[in-house]
């Protein structure tokens, strides 16, 4: 696709519920991230996907939270047991690694997906 | 990532040129200066970087100081659509991750 795809883009869940978060990065980018932004907040690191693999999964606040990636592409992240402060937009971003020294962090996000956990 | 500073808030009018400054004093020899912004509601969308040279793309130009610890970022003709949040940010090492810090609030007034 043309650009970094979110679905959906927004989910109401109640509490307790489990959710699924989907991301359909750009053609071709081998690099995944999500991040997630709580309302007035900046945003927050979550996890790093080079290929299939995540060596960084450092942000992901705790064990409710997981995240795979299948064929170098499709993202989904899975909150388990939905919290009120699981609330946020949970953006995910893309980009092509191997290139020139640089553009490696030329990232493009996603327009996100509105979390409201009631 | 290395630690930049940035004001928090700017003015700008309409039409005007847009200077955003970032302090990088600490920055490493091959450490690049990123800048991307995020307009209310939507995802972070990439502007321009450089490592030395300054840099002029469709969207803004970046001035990168000689000893490389300051940059601006110049928006040459600010419009209302510009009103945004502009993160300055340089990566450290090979790319894991980008840490977004509070960034400077610039709102282009009529």
């Amino acid at each position: 696709g043309a650009g970094v795809s979110q679905s959906p883009s927004n989910k109401v869940t109640e509490k307790g519920k489990d959710v699924e978060l989907r991301c359909d990065p750009i053609s071709g980018h081998t690099a995944l991230y999500w991040y997630r932004q709580s309302l007035g907040q900046g945003l927050e690191f979550l996890i790093y996907f080079q290929g299939n693999s995540a060596p960084d999964k450092s942000g992901l606040p705790s064990d409710r939270f997981s995240a795979e990636r299948t064929g170098g592409s499709v993202s989904t992240l899975t909150i388990q047991r939905t919290q009120q402060e699981d609330s946020a937009v949970y953006l995910c971003a893309s980009s092509f690694t191997g290139g020139s020294p640089g553009y490696n962090e030329k990232l493009f996000f996603g327009s996100g997906t509105q979390l409201s956990v009631l | 990532d290395a630690k930049t500073t940035q004001p928090p808030s700017m003015d700008c009018a309409e039409g005007r040129a847009a200077n955003l400054p970032c302090n990088h004093s600490t920055i490493s020899g091959n450490e690049y200066v990123y800048w991307y912004r995020q307009i209310h509601s939507q995802g972070p969308q990439y502007i321009i970087h450089g490592l030395k040279n300054n840099e002029t793309n469709e969207m803004a130009s970046l001035i990168i100081t000689e000893d490389r610890k300051s940059s601006t970022l110049i928006l040459p003709h600010a419009t209302l659509r510009d009103t945004a949040v502009y993160y300055c940010i340089v990566p450290t090492g090979t790319a894991s991750k980008l840490t977004f810090g509070t960034g400077t609030r610039l709102q282009v007034t009529l």
